[in-house]
């Protein structure tokens, strides 16, 4: 069984369109995250979800909106894409919040065309 | 947030000679941890250190944390081909530039 999985694995769409990608960890984990990688491989936190609980919003436009319906999922939606949206976007969980290491979901390729 | 700049930011190797990537950061660090991105791939976790001056090894891997702890510094003897991939420090969730490995057989 896949620890953090996260669907879709690709996901292609035009612009102005609202899609979301899906999380979901089995690992009994209280933390959940939202990373971007972008075309330069750098990897940014976007949110973090502590116990279905917003803790960290690292500046990321309104039109990204994480929905966490129980600790074991975090969802994330976008509202009108725009092309500098696509990267690939990594969910991730931990343990608890005191910096524990990170399990990663294998990643969704969004490309906005 | 806070940013750990690495250095360098590629590093092309022949197969068997060692390797280096440095994480340094202008304040102290709570703690620093490594991971290892697989071209394709997701983040693996590798280690983390936390206490100053600490030096940890896995098999050719060898992790330092720097006295002041403000730099980190991941080794990797006798690089094989499967050492091939991004090699990230991260602090408090924030993962630093990176530095991409490739490994000419």
């Amino acid at each position: 069984d896949t620890a953090v999985s996260q669907t879709p694995k690709y996901l292609v769409t035009q612009m102005g369109n609202d899609k979301s990608i899906k999380c979901e960890q089995n690992l009994g984990h209280d933390t959940m995250y939202w990373y971007k990688q972008d075309s330069k491989k750098f990897l940014k936190i976007m949110f973090s979800y502590n116990n279905k609980e917003l803790i960290i919003n690292e500046t990321v436009p309104n039109r990204f909106s994480p929905k966490s319906p129980d600790k074991a999922h975090l969802n994330l939606h976008i509202n009108s894409l725009e092309l500098g949206d696509s990267a690939v976007y990594f969910c991730a969980s931990s343990l608890g919040t005191g910096g524990e290491k990170l399990f990663f979901g294998s990643g969704t390729q969004l490309s906005v065309l | 947030g806070q940013q750990v700049m690495q250095i360098p930011q590629y590093q092309h190797v022949q197969e068997g000679e060692d390797f280096t990537t440095y994480c340094n950061s202008s304040t102290t660090l709570s703690n620093i941890q490594w991971y290892k991105q697989r071209p394709g791939g997701h983040p693996v976790f590798l280690i983390q250190l936390v206490k100053s001056g600490e030096v940890k090894k896995q098999k050719r891997l060898t992790f330092q944390f720097g006295e002041a702890k403000k730099n980190s510094s991941l080794h990797i003897t006798a690089t094989q081909t499967t050492d091939v991939g991004t090699y990230f420090c991260v602090n408090n969730l924030f993962f630093g530039t990176g530095t991409r490995l490739t490994v000419i057989p």
